[in-house]
């Protein structure tokens, strides 16, 4: 079946420091792929998405590459800030129509000054 | 902007109890969704519901039931809780490529 598989946290990193969460998938066909943040006690709201493979979604500076090759979707960011500190899922949806995600356990990333 | 609004951000129910949790979506979206979040498992769906009075089992439907008697509105019922349903709770709603997520109940069950 369909499943996500990203890297265990937590990641603590300084201020301005590269950032790179691995995520890899398994799906039958061509599936979408996601990553959503999650603030302190908040609900999830969507990063950054791509649909085809080799598509690069982004925003806020982050970026994600559709892999189809390695099947994954590496989350990156040049420069990271306190205020990134936050639960990281990668999500696909599923190819039935009703987008369905299938998560990832989550990554916790803690930005220290 | 869309905005999926659970009834409540914290819940104390004692074991045994029957126990809803509301979900509203202001979009007319047809597809919503339940999940829960615990440490280290990610989100897991309970259910799904693609359509007024329609609804589909998800990964750990056990010991839940829904309901969706308007589109808006999709209720997560607990039938007879229990401690291992202390969880946070997370709805969600969806537009083709896109869910759109609730603040998420922390529920505990004691």
């Amino acid at each position: 079946g369909n499943s996500v598989t990203q890297m265990e946290g937590p990641v603590t990193l300084s201020e301005e420091a590269f950032l790179t969460i691995n995520c890899t998938y398994t799906a039958t066909g061509y599936p979408s792929l996601f990553w959503y943040v999650q603030y302190p006690g908040e609900g999830l709201q969507l990063l950054l998405k791509a649909t085809k493979a080799d598509d690069k979604g982004s925003n806020k500076g982050f970026e994600a590459t559709y892999r189809k090759e390695t099947t994954s979707f590496h989350l990156e960011k040049g420069s990271v800030q306190v205020s990134d500190s936050a639960v990281y899922f990668c999500a696909l949806s599923d190819q039935t129509g009703y987008n369905k995600l299938i998560f990832g356990a989550g990554t916790r990333l803690a930005v220290h000054p | 902007d869309v905005k999926v609004t659970q009834s409540s951000r914290y819940l104390v129910k004692r074991t045994g109890e029957k126990v809803f949790l509301e979900c509203v979506q202001d979009m007319d979206h047809e597809n919503m969704f339940w999940y829960r979040q615990d440490p280290g498992l990610g989100l897991r769906l309970i259910y799904f519901s693609y359509d007024v009075k329609m609804k589909e089992k998800g990964d750990i439907p056990e010991g839940y039931s829904v309901s969706r008697e308007k589109k808006e509105r999709f209720s997560l019922i607990l039938e007879s809780a229990s401690t291992n349903q202390t969880s946070m709770y997370l709805c969600a709603s969806s537009r083709v490529t896109e869910a759109f997520f609730g603040q998420g109940t922390r529920l505990t069950v004691v």
